[in-house]
């Protein structure tokens, strides 16, 4: 089992529609989670940080599950700009042994 | 947000060469840093992480002989790859971890390794 596991997608929706991705991680003892993005040929750019209480900015909401050990991320009212690859991250303790998920591609079309 | 600049963006080798890659954080110090590849439609892998002062540890697999890692001080590490071949082409990004107890790494723009 991967530690760090993402459904690859593409995920293809229309503008203005939501969308949610899903990433499920494996070692309990994961200290902090985010989610990145990345454009095509392009490094990581955090998008944001993943609380357990929640946490959302402007049109994205990130929840964490550690029960279950899975966090989310909602896009509202998709834009053509949020065509990307959404990358799903663990940490360990001091951010050491960082795991990146394979990554989510989002295509948001016209 | 902090800034990690790495140089060169992108470069084309033959095989045999090593080619030396540079990562700084620009506006602040970076007791660790990492190293991660990236090959086409695949996420990214981390190499090894970067401590100042110290030798890098390496994840499983990546061959320390072959990736010399240098953090000579706290806005500078260096990723050479010895006797570059063509299985070595990919795209190579480091990030780097302030020094204050946070979690977020900065990511460099990456370096684009292409070895003919």
């Amino acid at each position: 089992r991967k530690e760090v596991e993402q459904d690859p997608g593409p995920f293809n929706v229309p503008e203005g529609a939501t969308v949610a991705f899903n990433c499920t991680y494996s070692n309990s003892a994961s200290q902090s989670f985010f989610w990145y993005r990345q454009d095509c040929r392009k490094e990581p750019k955090l998008l944001m940080s993943v609380y357990s209480s929640g946490n959302e900015d402007g049109r994205f909401t990130a929840q964490l599950n550690r029960a279950s050990q899975y966090i989310s991320l909602l896009i509202r009212d998709s834009k053509l700009s949020d065509s990307a690859t959404y990358l799903c991250v663990v940490n360990g303790a001091g951010g050491f042994k960082t795991i990146f998920g394979a990554g989510t591609r989002l295509f948001v079309k016209a | 947000g902090a800034v990690v600049s790495q140089h060169p963006s992108w470069v084309i080798c033959k095989s045999g060469t090593s080619v030396k890659i540079e990562c700084r954080s620009l506006d602040f110090q970076a007791t660790t840093m990492f190293w991660y590849r990236q090959f086409p439609k695949q996420s990214l892998m981390l190499m090894a992480t970067s401590n100042e002062g110290s030798k890098a540890t390496y994840e499983q697999g990546v061959e320390k002989d072959k990736f010399l890692i240098n953090h000579a001080s706290l806005t500078l590490s260096t990723l050479t790859v010895t006797s570059a071949h063509p299985e070595d082409s990919s795209f190579y990004i480091c990030s780097a971890l302030p020094g204050l107890g946070g979690n977020e790494q900065f990511f460099g723009p990456g370096t684009r390794l292409t070895v003919l």
